[in-house]
């Protein structure tokens, strides 16, 4: 079955600097790969999502995420951090477009220091 | 548009006690879904629906119980509530042409004791 793996529940940056978060999936066929963002006592929202076109793909807010399948990664990255990008961060994999077989990761919380 | 509602917010249950979580999107989606999240875990679905009047079980269904009579409805029900069932739970909802594009519900907070 299908799973992600995210590195880091915590991860803490001041405002202005690199934001990496790392999610690495495990999927026996090619995988549709998601990140979501949780603002606190929010639903999950779509940040971006990759379903084999490009491998570098872009989302709101400046994030954007690279497929690179020989590391089995999906790592999250914006240049620059805001104070408003703290929240929590899910990575998501499913095998199939219709996505009733999503497999999350645990999350990481992203703290931004002024 | 509302998006997705869910009520109540929070809710405390005894053990054994049974309720049923309201899930309502006004988006004529008809895909939907419940989720738990418990700490430190990510979420993992317990029920979903491909339309009215079809639903099937997801990664951890036991437990719990749903029913689809409306597109906009998906109510999941607790027959005997459980300390295990200290969740928060979301309700989701997707278009089926873009069905990896969940719409979330701010969640319902569970405590059972």
């Amino acid at each position: 079955a299908q799973s992600v793996t995210q590195l880091g529940s915590h991860v803490s940056v001041s405002e202005g600097a690199l934001v990496l978060l790392r999610c690495n999936y495990s999927s026996s066929v090619p995988p549709y790969l998601f990140w979501y963002v949780q603002y606190p006592n929010q639903g999950l929202q779509l940040l971006l999502k990759y379903t084999s076109a490009a491998t570098l793909v872009k989302g709101i807010n400046g994030f954007e995420a690279e497929f690179k399948k020989s590391e089995t990664s999906f790592h999250l990255t914006k240049p620059s951090a805001h104070m408003s990008d703290a929240a929590e961060y899910f990575c998501a994999v499913s095998l199939q477009y219709n996505n009733n077989d999503m497999r999350f990761g645990a999350g990481t919380r992203l703290t931004v220091k002024p | 548009n509302a998006g997705v509602t869910q009520t109540p917010k929070f809710r405390i249950l005894k053990i054994g006690q049974s309720m049923t979580l309201q899930c309502t999107q006004d988006m004529n989606h008809n895909y939907m879904y419940w989720y738990r999240q418990d700490p430190g875990m990510g979420l993992k679905l317990i029920y979903y629906s491909v339309g009215a009047g079809i639903t099937d079980k997801g990664e951890v269904p036991n437990g719990y119980n749903v029913s689809r009579s409306t597109t906009e409805d998906f109510p999941l029900r607790l027959e005997l509530a459980a300390p295990s069932q200290t969740s928060v739970y979301f309700c989701a909802s997707s278009n089926s042409g873009k069905a990896y594009e969940q719409y979330f519900g701010p969640g319902t907070r569970l405590t059972v004791t």
